[in-house]
């Protein structure tokens, strides 16, 4: 089975600056899809930013890209510019070409005012 | 209103109680999803239903009832539940399920905080 590894339970930002948060996954597929979902406070999963793996490009949406390593099985996400309402829990999701999703743990993103 | 809608957002009950947690979605999907989020852990898939039949049970106890009348609406019904079900059930929905679908985005809903006493 597909498993999706978040090492990082915590981390923390200053306002303004960069941070990366990690995720890695294990399969034998040579076709998925790449996910970060944010929960908020709220507790509603929202998509941030998506990538397929036969795209060598990486994808970018506004202030959030990905660092996708194909070989290497990482899919790092970057947050630039980092805001106070980008803090909450971030999940690394993979998806299956027979539509299973696979969650890591959660890094849970603090911005310092 | 966010596209998928989970009540309550929260529920206490006691082991004995008998409750029933809703989910509908208003974004025209065919698939939908429960998952189980306890802290530490990653989401467990517990239920996926497309075009209204159970197609994924992923080895969860019987006390847990899935039901989806219609494509729109599921329903966990909870039953003589344990301590340790204690988490947060949320909700989803895809446009689609099943082998290559390139539709590949789940919305989720904003989870029924679940406590047992």
């Amino acid at each position: 089975a597909q498993t999706v590894t978040q090492s990082q339970p915590e981390m923390s930002v200053q306002e303004a600056e960069t941070v990366t948060l990690s995720c890695t996954y294990d399969t034998s597929e040579s076709d998925y899809y790449l996910f970060w979902y944010k929960q908020p406070p709220s507790r509603q999963m929202i998509l941030v930013i998506r990538q397929e793996a036969y795209k060598q490009q990486n994808a970018t949406e506004n202030r959030f890209s990905v660092n996708f390593q194909k070989a290497a099985k990482s899919f790092s996400l970057k947050i630039s510019d980092s805001q106070l309402g980008d803090a909450a829990m971030y999940f690394c999701a993979y998806r299956s070409m027979g539509n299973q999703f696979y969650f890591g743990t959660g890094t849970s993103l603090t911005v310092i005012p | 209103e966010t596209g998928v809608t989970q009540t309550p957002r929260h529920l206490v009950m006691g082991m004995t109680n008998k409750k029933s947690l809703k989910c509908e979605q208003h974004l025209g999907h065919n698939a939908m999803y429960w998952y189980k989020q306890s802290a530490k852990k990653p989401l467990e898939l517990m239920f996926v239903y497309s075009l209204e039949e159970r197609v994924e049970n992923n080895s969860v106890p019987s006390r847990f009832s899935p039901e989806c009348p219609n494509s729109s609406h599921l329903f966990l019904h909870l039953h003589t539940l344990q301590p340790e079900d204690s988490a947060l059930y949320l909700c989803a929905s895809s446009q689609d399920w099943g082998q290559g679908i390139r539709d590949t985005e789940a919305f989720f809903g904003q989870g029924t905080r679940l406590t047992v006493v």
